[in-house]
Order: structure tokens, then C-alpha cells, then sequence
């Protein structure tokens, strides 16, 4: 079966650093894809950034990347110059091929110190 | 991408009522989701609205206590029935505009007492 886990309940970072929030999931396709999702306190649940299993590079959104590890079956997500605003509750997916079955992992909850 | 809208965004009901969410998209989407988030925790799918069809329900959910619409491809609702102080949930609708990335939409936080 597949699964995603987010072995981080709770992270916190100093405003202007760097953190990364783990992932690791388990399947036996091939071609798939991965996503971080955010969601603030009380806000709209908002896709950050996605990875297709295929593709080698590792995905970059402005302040966003993702260090992509399919071998080891590993999807990190790192944040760079953390803002007051990135405080929010993390949560990995992952997609299967058709179905296009979606999986969410149990969420990380970051905060962001001033 | 898409941008989803959900009525209501909140609600405080009484036990044995019922509740029937909203789920607006801005565009044509074939499939669309409905979500139970209890706060603070993950994302449990309830069912799969695709136009024209049955909604196909995950284990433990029921149609009979969550009847779902699908009348265009635009459009979503779920009836959350004869309510319990145990539904008192966050509902999230999502869609899926393209086959590889859902998005959602704000929620209904849903107090039942």
C-alpha cells in the first residue's frame, strides 16, 4: 500500500533562516507525483510545489525547493529566508498514476520565530 | 489552476439536522473531491463527485449520511445528515483541472453541538 509520512509534527525556525521539512513515502510505481501543500491557520489549503517522478531536477518555487530522492523514496521540502507568513501547517502528498489516487501525509506544523 | 469557493464557511448546527455544503469551481472539472479535516490533523477523502455519475464513496462513509450532487461540471454539494456532535469537522471541497495537481478550496468548519 501506499503511504506518506511526515516524521516532523512540529518544526520551528528563526525568521530569515532556512528549514526543511521531511517526507518520505512508499510505493512501488514508477511514474507519479509529489506535492507540498500548504495551509495557514483558519486559510485555504494552497499547493506550493509539485514534483514529477520522472523528472531528475528537483522542482524550485522562488524561496521553495524540494529535494528530490526517488530512490530512497524521499521528498524534503526547504524553505530559504523564512517570512512570518510561511507559518502553517506542511502537508506532503503523494499521486498515484490512474487512478490518480491522492495521499496526504499527517502534516507538519511550522513556526516562524521573529 | 483553479479557484474554488465553498458556502457556508462556517456553521454552528444542532444534532439530528442537516447541513448541505457548497462547492463552486471556476472552471469545467471532471472530478471533484470532498474531504473531512479534523483540526490540526490530515486530510481523510469522504468521496469522488464525477459529473454524471455516482459519487463513489471511501470506507466508512456512506450515501445515506453524505449524499453528494454533481449537476455540471462546475459545481459540487455535500449534505452532512441527521449531524452528530462527531461531524464537527473542517469539509474541504477540491478539483482536479488537470490530471495531475488538486487544488482546494476554504473550507466549512462545521460545529455541531
Amino acid at each position: 500500500a501506499q503511504t506518506v509520512t511526515q516524521s516532523q509534527p512540529e518544526m520551528s525556525v528563526q525568521e530569515a533562516e532556512t528549514v526543511t521539512l521531511s517526507c518520505t513515502y512508499d510505493t512501488s510505481e514508477s511514474d507519479y507525483y509529489l506535492f507540498w501543500y500548504k495551509q495557514p491557520p483558519s486559510r485555504q489549503m494552497i499547493l506550493v510545489i509539485r514534483q514529477e517522478a520522472y523528472k531528475q531536477q528537483n522542482a524550485t518555487e522562488n524561496r521553495f525547493s524540494v529535494n528530490f530522492q526517488k530512490a530512497a523514496k524521499s521528498f524534503s521540502l526547504k524553505i530559504s529566508d523564512s517570512q512570518l507568513g510561511d507559518a502553517a501547517m506542511y502537508f506532503c502528498a503523494y499521486r498515484s498514476p490512474l487512478p490518480y489516487k491522492y495521499i496526504f501525509g499527517t502534516g507538519t506544523r511550522l513556526k516562524v520565530l521573529a | 489552476s483553479a479557484v474554488i469557493s465553498q458556502k457556508p464557511s462556517r456553521d454552528i448546527c444542532q444534532r439530528g439536522t442537516s447541513l448541505t455544503i457548497q462547492c463552486q469551481v471556476d472552471s469545467q472539472v471532471t472530478m471533484m473531491f470532498w474531504y473531512r479535516q479534523q483540526p490540526g490533523q490530515s486530510l481523510t477523502l469522504i468521496a469522488t463527485a464525477n459529473q454524471g455519475s455516482e459519487a463513489t464513496y471511501e470506507s466508512g462513509f456512506v450515501i445515506d449520511k453524505f449524499p453528494i450532487s454533481r449537476p455540471n461540471l462546475t459545481f459540487s454539494t455535500l449534505t452532512v445528515s441527521n449531524m452528530s456532535p462527531e461531524d464537527s469537522s473542517i469539509y474541504l471541497c477540491s478539483a482536479r483541472p488537470q490530471a495531475e495537481t488538486q487544488y482546494f478550496g476554504p473550507g466549512t468548519r462545521l460545529l455541531v453541538l
